[in-house]
């Protein structure tokens, strides 16, 4: 069982809905991630927040909108996405940004229309 | 710049194989090096992890060793079962390259009955 719980587990939207990925943890961590997976690749890195603050934002598309609204959620908006945006979406949790390891949800598998 | 490179799949195999999964990485500095593995439709799961040099890490009757003569962390177990088919990912963080997971492409291992 994953401690990272992502809501939906998948989603279906057009290009000119708005919608929101969440993310949830409670073991204490203070830094959050979101990922970008695309099929028989590996995850790549979107946002990091390091104690509710952006940190890293990896030159994503504004069309998506990170959000920390306490130290146990994480959230992903968005908004007219394109096609090319359908992928793996996953969030992950480390105690702090340093070399701790990073644990996963199983992600929301998000398709456009 | 820092990475990491895999075996590329599909590794095919019996029942009570031998599985050897080869990551080599570069790096400008001491890494911490994980492996994580990917079961079909879920995210992804630490499957173990290393800090420093020589260190062995271990689960699920998979070991790999820190060889930074080597700059090497290859994965192995004795006798994979059906249930070990997966993606594999050898990972790194470096704490001067800003703490980011840098991911190999992933091996996919497939474990006949």
């Amino acid at each position: 069982d994953t401690e990272v719980t992502q809501t939906p587990k998948h989603l279906v939207m057009g290009m000119t809905n708005k919608k929101s990925l969440k993310c949830e943890q409670h073991m204490g961590h203070r830094a959050m991630y979101w990922y970008k997976q695309k099929a028989k690749k590996p995850p790549e890195l979107m946002f990091v927040y390091s104690y509710e603050k952006l940190s890293i934002n990896e030159s994503v598309p504004s069309r998506f909108s990170p959000e920390c609204p306490n130290s146990s959620l994480l959230n992903l908006h968005l908004h007219a996405l394109q096609p090319e945006d359908s992928a793996l979406y996953l969030c992950a949790s480390s105690q702090q940004v340093s070399n701790q390891p990073q644990h996963f949800g199983d992600g929301t598998r998000l398709s456009i229309l | 710049g820092n990475s990491v490179t895999q075996m590329e799949g599909p590794v095919t195999l019996s029942e009570e194989a031998f599985l050897t999964i080869n990551c080599t990485y570069t790096a400008t500095g001491y890494p911490s090096l994980f492996w994580y593995v990917q079961y079909p439709g879920e995210g992804l799961q630490l499957l173990l992890k290393a800090t420093k040099a020589d260190d062995k890490g271990s689960n699920k009757g998979f070991e790999a060793t820190y060889r930074k003569e080597t700059t090497s962390f290859h994965l192995e177990k004795g006798s994979v079962q059906v249930s070990d088919s997966a993606v594999y990912f050898c990972a790194l963080i470096l704490q001067a390259a800003g703490n980011k997971l840098t991911f190999g492409g992933g091996t996919r291992v497939l474990v006949k009955p």
